[in-house]
């Protein structure tokens, strides 16, 4: 499988704050990219998919993607508790996903 | 988002049963399922690819023998472990999506936690 880098945190932010992950690729021809978020025990869930340069958002979702610096980001704005879980950076390269580790994330109150 | 059942969601059996899994796309023909293995605290690894009516493509170090993968319709898959030992205990979830391109999401499988004792 390609390389997919997250920071594995645990990235802890207070509640209504922003939390920022980011994610780095090594595959240059992967056309898309995701974010899932999974909680403890359950399989993962898609929050978010970018296809092309720049920034999109959902809800409190922003997804960034830059391909020349094969860099793809989510910010998730006014954190609240629920937010808590890990969050999983997929690529996707030769038709199939690629993982990276997971970044925690921590919201606490 | 389209949704995928998969089947048992947990499992507990002997050492050296074989153990199914099933994985089914309920609204839309899944052209491809992907199943993947999560240990605790890591991320999830591709074990194999399926194709509706062909042969599953396995990744390097994922012994085809042992992990039986079936894709007999554009709606279900199916992960047989057989011989199971205790080192198989692990979060099974297969995924799936439409046309298996490059645009295509994959949904999720709520995942099965397989025990072997």
């Amino acid at each position: 499988q390609k390389e997919v880098e997250q920071n594995s945190g645990p990235l802890s932010v207070p509640e209504g704050a922003i939390a920022s992950l980011n994610c780095t690729y090594s595959d240059r021809v992967s056309q898309s990219f995701f974010w899932y978020r999974q909680y403890s025990g359950k399989s993962p869930e898609l929050i978010m998919s970018i296809y092309s340069n720049g920034d999109k958002e959902d809800g409190r979702f922003t997804a960034q993607l830059n391909k020349a610096s094969q860099y793809v980001s989510l910010l998730i704005r006014d954190s609240q508790p629920s937010d808590s879980a890990t969050y999983l950076c997929a690529v996707n390269s030769d038709y199939k996903l690629s993982f990276g580790a997971g970044t925690t994330v921590t919201v606490r109150a | 988002g389209a949704v995928v059942s998969q089947h048992p969601s947990w499992v507990i059996c002997k050492s050296g049963t074989s153990v199914k899994i099933e994985c089914r796309s309920l609204d839309f023909q899944a052209t491809t399922m992907f199943w993947y293995r999560q240990f605790p605290k890591q991320s999830l690894m591709l074990m194999a690819t399926s194709n509706e009516g062909s042969k599953a493509t396995y990744e390097q170090g994922v012994e085809k023998d042992k992990f039986l993968i079936n894709h007999a319709s554009l709606t279900l898959s199916t992960l047989t472990v057989t011989s199971a030992h205790p080192e198989d205990s692990s979060f099974y979830i297969c995924s799936a999506s439409a046309t298996g391109g490059a645009w295509t999401e994959a949904f999720f499988g709520q995942g099965t936690r397989l025990t072997v004792v």
